[in-house]
């Protein structure tokens, strides 16, 4: 057990719809990442949180967003959904600050667009 | 950012043999270096990791070479077993960004 928390595991709707992803990180960790990753593709980085602040963005749609709480969960807004965005959604948690550490990743949630 | 490449895509092996996958990487300020492994249905999880201050790390069959001239590190993994197949990614320097992956089949 990573230590992070996603739901919901699965979740199948239609195009045009909207979905809301959570990640609840590590205890202790302030840093939350989220990543895309379709059939046989890599893992897609979308967007960085860091205590509440955006820190970095990678490939993420305007359709997406995304926000870190007070409590240091994350969610993951998807909106208008079209069947290409049917991928595996991860997050990873890491202390953040300076230099790099070990991320924890959940198990992730699987998102069908029908 | 930093410009990740990963060499081969897939790797077939015969158990028992040794399996090597190499990290290219842009950024020359990166100074930690950490390989993924991801199984299926699973989110990644880190086997080994090296700083840049060091040349080579082992832990039993694993182990990770690093090459900062070159601007590349390599995941080694010897005596390979049936669980060892699984996707590879390296995700070197400060952002976490990922190789395209290594896809590990070992052959029993």
């Amino acid at each position: 057990d990573s230590g992070v928390t996603q739901t919901p595991k699965h979740l199948i709707t239609a195009t045009g719809q909207r979905v809301t992803l959570r990640c609840s990180p590590r205890s202790g960790d302030l840093s939350v990442y989220w990543y895309q990753q379709s059939l046989d593709q890599g893992l897609q980085f979308l967007i960085q949180y860091y205590n509440g602040e955006e820190r970095a963005k990678g490939n993420i749609l305007e359709r997406f967003s995304a926000q870190q709480f007070p409590d240091l969960h994350s969610e993951l807004n998807l909106s208008s959904l079209e069947l290409g965005d049917s991928a595996l959604y991860f997050c990873a948690s890491t202390p953040g600050g300076q230099g790099r550490t070990e991320a924890f990743f959940g198990q992730g949630t699987r998102l069908t667009v029908v | 950012g930093e410009n990740v490449e990963q060499h081969p895509s897939t790797l077939s092996v015969q158990e028992g043999d040794s399996a090597v996958i190499k990290c290219t990487y842009s950024d020359s300020a990166s100074n930690y270096f950490p390989w993924y492994k991801q199984e299926l249905g699973k989110g990644p999880q880190l086997i080994i990791d090296i700083r840049s201050n060091v040349g080579e790390k082992k832990d039993q069959r694993i182990a990770v070479t690093l090459n900062k001239t070159a601007k590349h590190f390599s995941l080694h993994i010897t005596e390979t077993q049936p669980e060892d197949s699984a996707v590879y990614f390296c995700a070197p320097g400060d952002k976490l960004s990922f190789g395209a992956g290594t896809t590990v089949t070992v052959r029993a």
